[in-house]
């Protein structure tokens, strides 16, 4: 298995422009979480999806973060207008709930906003 | 709310040297906890998993304990590399098998 697939890995952008970052969970497993990494806050979950449902976006810090998951095998954070606050590094995790498995985490995205 | 908090936040040790890294807990119903190394620039690569019926895993020289009655895991890495050098993450549950509190970690360096 190729793991826990994240794009781009490095993300250069001007504040006020559309940010997509992406994401491929590992095959089989149900659950996807984006976490979001700085000094300051250390790991912070922004969002989950259990089976493509979002269940919980009370860490999506305002409405210019969104996400999807269209399906089991995609998921998208959409940061539009993106800010220089925003810069940090971005990760996507994949588990399976349900069985006594841990978390997969992708590579991260780190996001600089200028 | 579950609160994760790991100490001490760095630790620079001699090669050789066996140590314990602490992480405690505030929510007692957790279903597992994890146990993660990052290194510098990189993504997290889980260590061990302990499920909530058991006391501790071991993988090659680490060995992480858990006890919930009051809220501790250990991290033990017996014999420390240089290539052990990195953060060592903490997390759990925010309750039962929700999704995973991380700690701030602990920074170690193993000195040669």
């Amino acid at each position: 298995d190729a793991g826990v697939i994240q794009s781009p890995r490095h993300e250069v952008t001007e504040m006020g422009q559309e940010v997509t970052l992406r994401c491929k969970p590992i095959s089989g497993h149900n659950s996807l979480f984006w976490y979001r990494q700085t000094m300051m806050r250390g790991l912070e979950l922004l969002i989950y999806f259990n089976n493509n449902v979002p269940i919980d976006d009370s860490g999506m810090p305002e409405d210019r973060f969104s996400a999807k998951m269209p399906n089991a095998s995609f998921s998208t954070l959409k940061i539009q207008p993106s800010e220089p606050r925003d810069s940090a590094v971005y990760f996507c995790a994949s588990s399976f709930q349900g069985a006594p498995g841990g978390y997969t985490f992708g590579s991260g995205t780190r996001l600089t906003v200028v | 709310k579950q609160e994760v908090t790991q100490i001490p936040a760095a630790l620079s040790v001699p090669e050789g040297e066996n140590l314990v890294l602490n992480c405690s807990f505030t929510d007692s119903a957790i279903y597992n906890l994890q146990w993660f190394r990052q290194d510098p620039g990189k993504g997290l690569t889980s260590l061990l998993l302990i499920q909530s019926s058991q006391r501790e895993q071991t993988s090659g020289r680490l060995n992480a304990s858990l006890d919930k009655s009051s809220g501790r895991s250990t991290l033990y890495i017996a014999a420390s590399q240089p290539g052990d050098s990195a953060t060592y993450l903490c997390a759990a549950p925010n309750s039962g098998n929700t999704p995973l509190v991380f700690g701030k970690g602990t920074r170690l360096s193993v000195i040669a």
